[in-house]
């Protein structure tokens, strides 16, 4: 069975902090795939990023960084010097097995992160 | 691009009353999603289409949930009749499949979700 686990409720950290977002799945596909999105305030869902089972590259966008490790089935998300901005909802998901089943995702429960300034 | 679509973006009525709920997808994408997502239950996938085919409905919640895609630039949600336990956001994604075998599908794009509350 295809599992997430975002074990952080909440987070809250001062402006220019370094913040770690943690994120566990469960699958017994080899192929997969991974994703965060972004949940502000204003409620919309805002994809950030995806990564494929057979590509564990880490990779840097601006201030967020992305570290996928298939041995330990996570996939982390840090945002270096956070700002007010980034204040949100964050949710990981999983698809598995894309070619049949079209992509559906199962998400964390989301981490709330509240940046103070 | 305009994105994907939703109406209304919020929506009251009391219960027992049918809602309709409506999603335009983004155009040539080839998956269409319906999610809801409440405090207890977090975000859940009630039903998918490809090629406006309903593929897996496993999540719709009772007989009281229904949706159709008629064509691939529109889908609805109906409720009826509604019950105060419906209330909740409900949001519809898109994806396309234009990509390899081993990377088939792109990533779901996101509507600004409809906010139900039923009284």
């Amino acid at each position: 069975a295809q599992k997430v686990t975002q074990a952080q409720t909440e987070i809250s950290v001062v402006e220019k902090e370094d913040v770690t977002l943690d994120c566990v799945y469960e699958t017994r596909d080899t192929t997969y795939y991974l994703f965060w999105y972004k949940q502000p305030p204003s409620g919309e869902l805002v994809f950030l990023i995806r990564r494929n089972s057979f590509d564990e590259q880490n990779e840097i966008s601006g201030r967020y960084s992305w570290n996928f490790q298939k041995s330990t089935s996570s996939f982390n998300f840090t945002i270096t010097a956070s700002q007010v901005v980034d204040s949100a909802v964050y949710f990981c998901a999983l698809s598995e097995n894309w070619s049949n089943q079209g992509g559906k995702l199962i998400f964390g429960q989301g981490t709330e992160l509240s940046v103070k300034p | 691009d305009a994105g994907v679509i939703q109406s209304p973006r919020h929506e009251v009525t009391e219960m027992g009353q049918e809602v309709t709920l409506r999603c335009k997808p983004i155009s040539g994408h080839n998956s269409l999603f319906w999610y809801r997502q409440t405090m207890m239950r977090g975000l859940e996938l009630l039903i998918y289409f490809n090629n406006n085919v309903p593929i897996d409905d496993s999540g719709m919640p009772e007989d009281r949930f229904s949706a159709k895609m008629p064509n691939a630039s529109f889908s609805t949600l109906k409720i009826q009749p509604s019950e105060p336990r419906d209330s909740a956001v409900y949001f519809c994604a898109s994806s396309s499949r234009p990509g390899t075998s081993r990377d088939p599908n792109t990533e779901a794009f996101f509507g600004q979700g409809t906010r139900l509350t039923v009284v």
